[in-house]
């Protein structure tokens, strides 16, 4: 399967540590990327690879992987993280979808 | 600097076509694999097509295979993607991505995007 699952919401206390998920059978083989949009932006690579983040990208992102789950972790939440967060991989048939996407709010 | 700028968007009734170019600069274009990438509105991202640096691999989305072309002009520094036979859920914002990866390298994660050019199918 293509699919990728991502919880549709997530919430996490200022400067607290928050976990996004990314689901999908095509994890098991490639790893997923990570891209931040904020209203009325482009989207922002943030995390892609194993674990590497693009030049300019805070170091309190993360990410990591097991099994068929993707996450992406921000320790210690700033309010300019809140944003909606999309996972990307790709499958043995070519095609490179999307999570269904992650907004995550900061309290 | 990098900079993508998307146009050719617009209001297309179904069943018609339309070509979209996005204007690259800033790095070597064609040291770089690009693809177009699409967002309905209020929905999440979708990978609509890539191409590599030389255009030998190119790749489609399921929902646009057979419809879609996706082109690159490396002397003028240009990406396109033709759209034919457009239909209602083909409507979103159309965004011009540029790959992570370097010469034969293509690694599907996109490091800049433009700002989107929209594509609003209706009769």
């Amino acid at each position: 399967s293509s699919e990728l699952t991502q919880d549709p919401a997530v919430s996490v206390a200022l400067g607290q540590t928050v976990r996004i998920t990314c689901q999908g059978d095509s994890l098991r083989s490639y790893y997923a990327s990570w891209y931040q949009q904020k209203p009325g932006q482009a989207p922002v690579l943030v995390i892609y690879g194993k674990n590497n983040r693009p030049s300019g990208i805070p170091d309190r992102f993360s990410g990591s992987s097991s099994g068929n789950t993707a996450s992406l972790t921000i320790t210690g939440a700033q309010a300019e993280d809140e944003a909606d967060y999309y996972c990307n991989s790709r499958d043995s048939s070519g095609n490179h979808p999307f999570g269904g996407g992650t907004k995550l709010t900061v309290l | 600097e990098v900079q993508l700028v998307e146009s050719g968007g617009g209001l297309v009734q179904p069943g018609r076509s339309l070509r979209l170019s996005c204007a690259a600069s800033g790095f070597t274009f064609d040291d770089y694999a690009m693809h177009w990438v699409r967002q309905a509105p209020g929905k999440g991202l979708e990978w609509v097509s890539g191409i590599s640096w030389n255009s030998g691999s190119i790749g489609y989305a399921d929902s646009v295979k057979g419809r879609f072309t996706i082109s690159r002009d490396n002397a003028k520094n240009s990406l396109y993607l033709q759209m034919n036979s457009l239909r209602a859920e083909d409507t979103a914002l159309y965004y011009c991505a540029k790959d992570i990866g370097s010469g034969v390298i293509t690694l599907y994660y996109f490091d800049y995007w433009g700002q989107g050019t929209l594509v609003t199918v209706s009769s």
